[in-house]
């Protein structure tokens, strides 16, 4: 595809709901990486996948959180049980790995209730 | 831990005026540094990579210079319009890892 989407774009879900987002990646890149923004800050690093793989998941708060990337195109972040303080902007972005330019999604903004 | 500051946080500037934005860091041991532009609701677009090696990149009116050794970098913008303003970050790359960010400067240019 010409870039990085995300959908949904928008997702309002009430407090212990389960919710998914969706990343696709830009076509043949390998590494992919999913951030979270709060209001006001930097996006923050949650996990990491070269190919199929977690390849660093370290940036994950909790067990509530989870991704998988099964064929290492598509990816989904999981959250289980969500709270208020999950309310951030989710965004995804793609590479071809190391240190090569990261493509940023325009993100998914989630609002828990 | 790589700790990524970016210095304002907030900037009104009247339109025309050339502004400089900075940014440092606390591990010079970086692959590269990136500065993006974030549009309110939107993601990030990317505008300047400068590698380790290099000391500046230039895209039209912006210019990012890195200064590896004492961890720090400069966003340089010139005549400055109101389709500038957004949010600014800065962020760096320390290899086969995630970029570490900085909190952002939020540019107003005022017409």
């Amino acid at each position: 595809g010409a870039g990085v989407s995300q959908t949904p774009s928008n997702k309002v879900t009430e407090k212990g709901k389960y919710v998914e987002l969706r990343c696709d990646p830009i076509s043949g890149h390998t590494a992919l990486y999913w951030y979270r923004q709060s209001l006001g800050q930097g996006p923050e690093f949650l996990i990491y996948f070269q190919g199929t793989g977690a390849a660093d998941d370290s940036g994950l708060p909790n067990d509530r959180f989870f991704a998988v990337r099964p064929e290492g195109s598509v990816s989904t972040l999981k959250i289980q049980r969500t709270e208020r303080g999950d309310s951030a902007v989710y965004l995804c972005a793609s590479s071809n790995g190391g240190a090569d330019t990261q493509y940023f999604g325009p993100g998914t903004r989630l609002t828990v209730l | 831990k790589q700790e990524v500051t970016q210095i304002p946080a907030a900037l009104s500037v009247p339109e025309g005026e050339n502004l400089v934005l900075n940014c440092s860091f606390t591990d010079s041991a970086i692959y590269n540094l990136q500065w993006f532009r974030q549009d309110p609701g939107k993601g990030l677009t990317s505008l300047l990579l400068i590698q380790s090696s290099q000391r500046e990149q230039t895209s039209g009116r912006l210019n990012a210079s890195l200064d590896k050794s004492s961890g720090r970098s400069t966003l340089y913008i010139a005549a400055s319009q109101p389709g500038d303003s957004a949010t600014y970050l800065c962020a760096v790359n320390s290899g086969n890892t995630p970029l570490v960010f900085g909190k952002g400067t939020r540019l107003s240019v005022i017409a």
